[in-house]
């Protein structure tokens, strides 16, 4: 089945206390990104990653990291967490490549992550 | 900077209605804007695409409408039952199909019986 993976589903930390989540994804898809979701405000994209090795930021990539050493894996790195960054998260997957329906994104199931 | 609207307040209607979700743009001419599904507890799932030179678009009992002189979108469900009620998103590709999009923060549907 295609899918795109996240864990851990929920996560409760303290300021400060380094954390990842991973991102898996078995389509085979060039394209990976990371969202954030806030009531009201809508997904906003943290870091989005073309390839393997190439990664960029997107509009919020403050107090995070990413990398992307295999082409089916992105974690979502968290050095210093801040309780601003209490959050619903996702990671999403898509074909890539100029227009057409290889944009869509599939989404994985989100991680919520509360910062204390 | 790009701007994406989309009526905050839920829309609730009867089953068997046809329910129209609104998603107006400033600040951007897309090449094609995205519409997806988002239940409670879940990620979105796609379930439309339009491109600039579509007027519209349909899949079943979905219609998408794309008028890019209003810069704006419509969604229609039509003959609506209670398992559409959901969260409806609509995403704009900001780099010219590049993979960069921007998302609206949805339009909550209740489909009452």
């Amino acid at each position: 089945e295609a899918q795109v993976t996240q864990n851990p589903r929920y996560l409760i930390t303290v300021t400060g206390k380094k954390l990842t989540v991973t991102c898996s994804q078995n389509m085979n898809h060039e394209y990976m990104s990371w969202y954030r979701q806030d009531p009201g405000l809508g997904l906003r994209q943290i870091y989005y990653s073309m390839n393997v090795e190439v990664t960029d930021k997107g509009d919020v990539p403050e107090g995070y990291k990413v990398s992307r050493k295999e082409k089916r894996n992105f974690p979502l790195i968290l050095e210093s967490p801040s309780p601003n960054q209490t959050s619903l998260y996702f990671c999403a997957s898509s074909s890539g490549s100029a227009g057409g329906s290889q944009n869509i994104q599939y989404f994985g199931a989100g991680t919520r992550l509360s910062v204390l | 900077s790009q701007k994406i609207e989309q009526n905050s307040e839920a829309l609730n209607i009867q089953e068997g209605k046809t329910a129209t979700l609104t998603c107006n743009y400033t600040n951007y001419s897309p090449a094609y804007l995205q519409w997806y599904r988002q239940d409670p507890g879940r990620g979105p799932v796609f379930l439309l695409l339009i491109r600039e030179n579509e007027k519209e678009k349909r899949k079943e009992r979905l219609k998408v409408t794309f008028d890019t002189t209003l810069k704006q979108s419509l969604f229609h469900i039509t003959a609506s039952q209670p398992a559409d009620s959901a969260t409806y998103l609509c995403a704009l590709d900001i780099s010219g199909g590049y993979n960069k999009l921007i998302f609206g923060a949805g339009t909550r549907l209740a489909v009452h019986p």
